[in-house]
């Protein structure tokens, strides 16, 4: 089965300064790759996605970007964070049929 | 995105009690999903189904997929203090796009 890959697992992170989560993915052939934040343990709201190399979607337009440099590495950044990024962090693929779909661990991110 | 209604939001039982929640959408679905989720990891997949009107366990776990496809049921039979989580659903309808209900907290008094 495939695993998902996040880092770091938490984060406190002074407003203004720059933000990398990192996500990287083993064990299935589907190319997409999704970003999730959930505040407050509650709904998933979906941020970005990426069905291949340098293909990115946005879904909200916020203070985030994402990037997706190899085919199984996908960024989540910022240049410069503010409070409201606060959240878990969520990196999700699909199985290789495409019809389920699985989660990384999560980033707790905590904006100071 | 759009999100699935899901209900209750929050449940307190004791344990041994069975469980029941469910969500509900105005749009067909091709797939519906189940999730728990433990507090500071990411949700896990529970149950997976795949047509109209399957019926599916995962042990004390029932899932069933509505004959409509707008709607689907999770059911935990004599819940453990361990059940205790955020349990999500997940439609999809097709492509791409998954859609996420709000979730349901379970919390099982011993």
């Amino acid at each position: 089965s495939q695993t998902i890959h996040q880092w770091p697992a938490t984060l406190v992170q002074p407003v203004g300064s720059p933000l990398s989560l990192e996500c990287t993915v083993e064990g299935t052939s589907n190319p997409n790759l999704y970003w999730y934040r959930q505040a407050a343990g509650r709904g998933l709201q979906l941020l970005f996605y990426s069905v291949g190399i340098g293909q990115i979607s946005s879904e909200v337009p916020q203070n985030l970007s994402a990037s997706r440099p190899q085919d199984r590495q996908f960024i989540l950044s910022s240049k410069k964070l503010l409070l409201s990024d606060s959240g878990f962090y969520l990196c999700a693929s699909p199985g290789t049929g495409g019809y389920t779909i699985y989660f990384g661990e999560g980033s707790w991110l905590t904006v100071v | 995105g759009q999100q699935l209604n899901q209900s209750p939001q929050s449940m307190f039982i004791q344990e041994g009690e069975d469980v029941s929640m469910n969500c509900t959408s105005s749009s067909i679905f091709n797939t519906w999903l189940w999730y728990k989720q433990d507090p500071g990891e990411g949700p896990v997949l529970l149950i997976a189904l795949y047509k109209a009107g399957e019926l599916t366990s995962n042990g004390r776990l029932t899932a069933q997929f509505g004959i409509t496809r707008k709607d689907s049921f999770l059911n935990i039979s004599a819940s453990i203090p361990s059940d205790v989580g955020i349990y999500f659903c997940a439609g999809l309808k097709g492509g791409n796009q998954f859609y996420f209900g709000t979730g349901t907290s379970l919390t099982v008094i011993p």
